[in-house]
């Protein structure tokens, strides 16, 4: 399976702090994408991040790229409240199916105010 | 900023009944997607579309499921004859090119099937 597994599943933080998600996944990329979902919600696009890249930001998040360890991490800095949330990377792959892109569980973040 | 938008936002339905779910996506994207998440469990791909045709399917997208784009503006997914199993918020996506690009996602349709 191509799909991306977050970690940690769950992650709680106190308000200002960093927080550090992971992502991780099984075959060669074209890109990968982190996506925000408050509960019950839809998806909101943050980052994307294509396979010859090694570092992106936006604002407070920034996005890094290992593709020989088939990882990526999404860092939020200065956490705020309004960042709980459950965040998804997504993958889609080098070779064939790039009509689609593929989901990981999630890492659900909670910011304590 | 453009925005894939989705109808109805939560349907009812009974067992057995027909149920068509409509999405209008980003004017000048050509791929379009449906995905579904079931309730505490991960976003799932069921279909993608190009150039008025299904250009890829996942294992979920069996002969109940069914995609249309009627028009220039809509797309729709048409579930024939509902099964509990179907309960699920069923997101539409769009994007300008492949999936190499950014997919945008609409806000779901909240399909309860009892």
């Amino acid at each position: 399976s191509q799909q991306g597994e977050e970690d940690p599943q769950a992650l709680s933080i106190q308000e200002g702090e960093n927080a550090t998600m992971n992502c991780s996944y099984k075959t060669s990329i074209n890109n990968l994408q982190w996506y925000r979902q408050n509960s019950g919600r839809g998806l909101v696009h943050l980052i994307l991040i294509r396979s010859n890249e090694r570092e992106k930001h936006s604002g407070r998040l920034r996005v890094t790229l290992d593709t020989s360890k088939k990882s990526s991490s999404l860092l939020i800095t200065a956490s705020r409240a309004a960042d709980t949330a459950s965040y998804f990377c997504a993958t889609s792959r080098e070779d064939t199916s790039y009509d689609k892109v593929i989901f990981g569980p999630g890492t659900s973040l909670s910011v304590i105010p | 900023e453009p925005e894939v938008t989705q109808t109805p936002s939560h349907q009812v339905t009974q067992m057995g009944q027909e149920v068509i779910l409509r999405c209008v996506p980003i004017s000048n994207h050509l791929y379009f997607y449906w995905y579904r998440q079931i309730l505490g469990q991960k976003v799932e791909f069921l279909v993608s579309f190009y150039n008025n045709e299904i250009s890829e399917k996942s294992e979920i997208f069996d002969d109940q499921f069914s995609v249309e784009r009627p028009d220039g503006s809509n797309f729709t997914l048409k579930i024939r004859s509902t099964k509990l199993e179907d309960s699920a918020m069923y997101f539409c996506a769009s994007s300008e090119w492949t999936g190499r690009n950014t997919i945008y996602f609409g806000e779901g349709s909240w399909l309860t099937v009892v």
